[in-house]
């Protein structure tokens, strides 16, 4: 069972360019998360989607964009890398029908940004 | 700005040791989720609390829900290596289905 897939695992950019990470969900969950992961931050919430077509400003989201253009895909965009974008990120996915249902989360993306 | 606190930050134990982690916020929560992320990997639903003074256990972990829903603990008797993790609290926001994670404990459990 595939459950939510991220691509790139790993990624070396520089600063100034641009890219796309993808997150794709197998379970036709309605809600769809980014997070980034830093040490002794925890997880802080970028961008979220409560539907197709639908997103949401989260805790961190300057520099980043998001679009929902299909319900399994949630693609996180970064047009202009900086060091400080440097981080693992995590997309998450939930089925969207109760309050505090379970997350559910991919193996997460290490991004660096020279 | 993290709303939720976490503590401690690090903590090494031996194996069959207890120990308690705490996640506390100034505000109220609806609800309450424990995490537990292991290296490598993306974190897993460990429980949910919803109810204040709501305890709820699962094998040797013991997870409470403070009265006034403002903050939590987590309890683990007899800690095993495979205990060893990243342990994050979460909360969601009342009408919006944003969760927002605390700052995490990270656990190591010594053989």
């Amino acid at each position: 069972n595939a459950g939510v897939t991220q691509t790139p695992k790993f990624r070396v950019l520089k600063t100034g360019q641009s890219m796309t990470l993808l997150c794709a969900q197998d379970m036709n969950h309605e809600y769809m998360y980014w997070y980034r992961q830093d040490p002794g931050m925890g997880l802080r919430l970028i961008h979220y989607s409560v539907g197709e077509g639908t997103t949401a400003k989260g805790e961190v989201p300057d520099g980043y964009n998001v679009s929902r253009l299909k319900k399994q895909n949630f693609l996180l965009g970064l047009e202009s890398a900086a060091p400080s974008q440097t981080s693992v990120y995590f997309c998450a996915s939930s089925r969207g029908t109760e309050m505090a249902g379970e997350l559910f989360f991919g193996e997460g993306s290490r991004l660096t940004v020279l | 700005t993290q709303l939720l606190e976490q503590s401690p930050q690090f903590l090494s134990i031996q194996e069959g040791e207890n120990l308690t982690v705490y996640c506390n916020s100034s505000s109220v929560f609806s609800s309450l989720q424990w995490y537990r992320q292991e290296p490598g990997e993306g974190p897993v639903l460990l429980v949910t609390v919803v109810t204040g003074g709501e305890v709820k256990k699962l094998k040797r972990l013991t997870f409470q829900f403070g009265d006034a829903r403002k903050d939590s603990s987590l309890h683990i008797t007899a800690a095993q290596p495979g205990d060893t993790g990243l342990y994050l609290c979460a909360y969601t926001t009342s009408g919006t289905y944003k969760y927002i994670f605390g700052t995490g404990t990270r656990l190591k459990v010594l053989a």
